[in-house]
């Protein structure tokens, strides 16, 4: 059974950093792209990163490009983000998402809160 | 940036009806179109790929359709466990991927 197990939010100040991992298990996680979606509260979804399964090819939304970084450890069946000069606006559930043969999200993590606030 | 446009923002209907959801996207997706349901406190399920093919385990009174830049989601008759938000989301411009704001698709 195919996994994604966020973990790492919390509350963080303005301008703060924070670091989130998703960790995979239930498929070979290192033949897979994977990617950040984020969702702020009672909002719709929003497409934050992508990385490929060899770590060489990198996206990321324009709204963080410069702040966070995405990362992936294939040994540890480990996905990140490092998320850093945190704003208000990047109050969100943070959720890991893996692409189908389809490129489409076809699981989910269950997704970790990340509240900046002073 | 490509942009979705749902409508209507907020659908009532009663269990047993037919519910039609609609997706504009401001150019041409071709046929790269997905839906998601999503239900309080959980993540999204993948409904629908590529504008009418149904995900794995998804039942078949859920229908997509459309091509280019106007789409629709339609659920032949609806069951209590359908109600929740509805998002559509493009590939075209993969991987920058853009949802739509969604549909609360609430009981009437």
């Amino acid at each position: 059974e195919v996994q994604l197990v966020e973990s790492g939010g919390g509350l963080v100040q303005p301008g703060g950093s924070l670091r989130l991992s998703c960790a995979a298990s239930g498929f070979t996680f290192s033949s897979y792209s994977m990617n950040w979606v984020r969702q702020a509260p009672g909002k719709g979804l929003e497409w934050v990163s992508y990385i490929s399964s060899s770590s060489s090819t990198i996206y990321y939304a324009d709204s963080v490009k410069g702040r966070f970084t995405i990362s992936r450890d294939n040994a540890k069946n480990s996905l990140y983000l490092q998320m850093n000069s945190l704003r208000d606006e990047d109050t969100a559930v943070y959720y890991c998402a893996r692409p189908g043969g389809e490129d489409y999200f076809d699981y989910w993590g269950q997704g970790t809160l990340v509240t900046v606030s002073s | 940036e490509i942009v979705l446009t749902q409508s209507p923002a907020t659908l009532s209907l009663s269990p047993g009806e037919r519910a039609t959801l609609s997706c504009r996207a401001s150019q041409s997706v071709s046929s790269y179109l997905a839906w998601y349901q999503q239900k309080p406190g959980q993540a999204p399920r993948l409904l629908i790929y590529d504008a009418s093919n149904r995900a794995t385990g998804i039942p078949a009174r859920f229908s997509g359709s459309g091509s280019g830049t106007d789409f629709t989601l339609t659920i032949s008759s609806l069951e209590p466990e359908d109600f929740a938000v509805y998002y559509c989301q493009q590939r075209s411009n993969w991987p920058r991927y853009t949802f739509g704001q969604g549909t609360k698709l609430e009981i009437k």
